[in-house]
């Protein structure tokens, strides 16, 4: 079965710092997608950033970069010059068919 | 082009009354996705639609839920005879094709049973 391991519930950085959160997953398939959603107050999930397996480089985003590490099974999200909305939950999430599976979270905190 | 619709943003149900989710997805996109959320917890996949049939219902619990996505109008996501348990937010996305794409969520309904 599909899982997916976010081991920080808590993480907390300075603005205009950077961040990384982790996110480590488990499967058998060789061919699927990666994905960080945020989710603010509002409770709207917003896509942060996507990653195709099939695919070596790491995607960016603006601020926002990933560093996939398909053997290690690893996807974790790095937030570069922090700023105050940022701060949200973040889920990572994992597809390869219908259906998502998401992580706990990670609440991030922005300390101005 | 306005996103995924929910609503009610917010439903407060007596236990044993039935709850009614309504989403309407992007236009063009004809799969949707009902999603729970357990407080402090990630969203849980409950059901996969396409217009008039029901693809993926592996995540549904077997009693008192089920959904439709008629070939006019939302998708609705029933609870029948609301349990506390039920209390969560219930969010729905959608897609233009499958949801390895890309896939737009709703902001949620969040259901309050007391």
């Amino acid at each position: 079965a599909q899982t997916v391991t976010q081991s920080q519930p808590e993480m907390s950085v300075q603005e205009a710092e950077t961040v990384t959160l982790s996110c480590t997953y488990d499967t058998s398939e060789s061919d699927y997608y990666l994905f960080w959603y945020k989710q603010p107050p509002s409770r709207q999930m917003i896509l942060v950033i996507r990653q195709e397996a099939y695919k070596q480089q790491n995607a960016t985003e603006n601020r926002f970069s990933v560093n996939f590490q398909k053997a290690a099974k690893s996807f974790s999200l790095k937030i570069s010059d922090s700023q105050l909305g940022d701060a949200a939950m973040y889920f990572c999430a994992y597809t390869r068919g219908n259906q998502f599976y998401f992580g706990t979270g990670t609440s991030l905190t922005v300390i101005p | 082009n306005a996103g995924v619709m929910q609503n009610p943003r917010h439903l407060v149900r007596r236990r044993g009354q039935e709850a009614r989710l309504r989403c309407s997805p992007m236009k063009g996109h004809s799969h949707v996705y009902w999603y729970r959320q357990l407080p402090e917890e990630g969203l849980k996949f409950m059901v996969y639609l396409q217009k008039e049939n029901i693809i993926d219902e592996s995540g549904m619990p077997k009693e008192r839920f089920s959904a439709e996505f008629p070939k006019e109008g939302p998708s609705i996501l029933r609870i029948q005879q609301v349990v506390r348990g039920d209390s969560a937010a219930y969010f729905c996305a959608s897609s233009r094709s499958t949801v390895n794409t890309e896939a737009f969520f709703g902001q949620g309904t969040r259901l309050t049973v007391v």
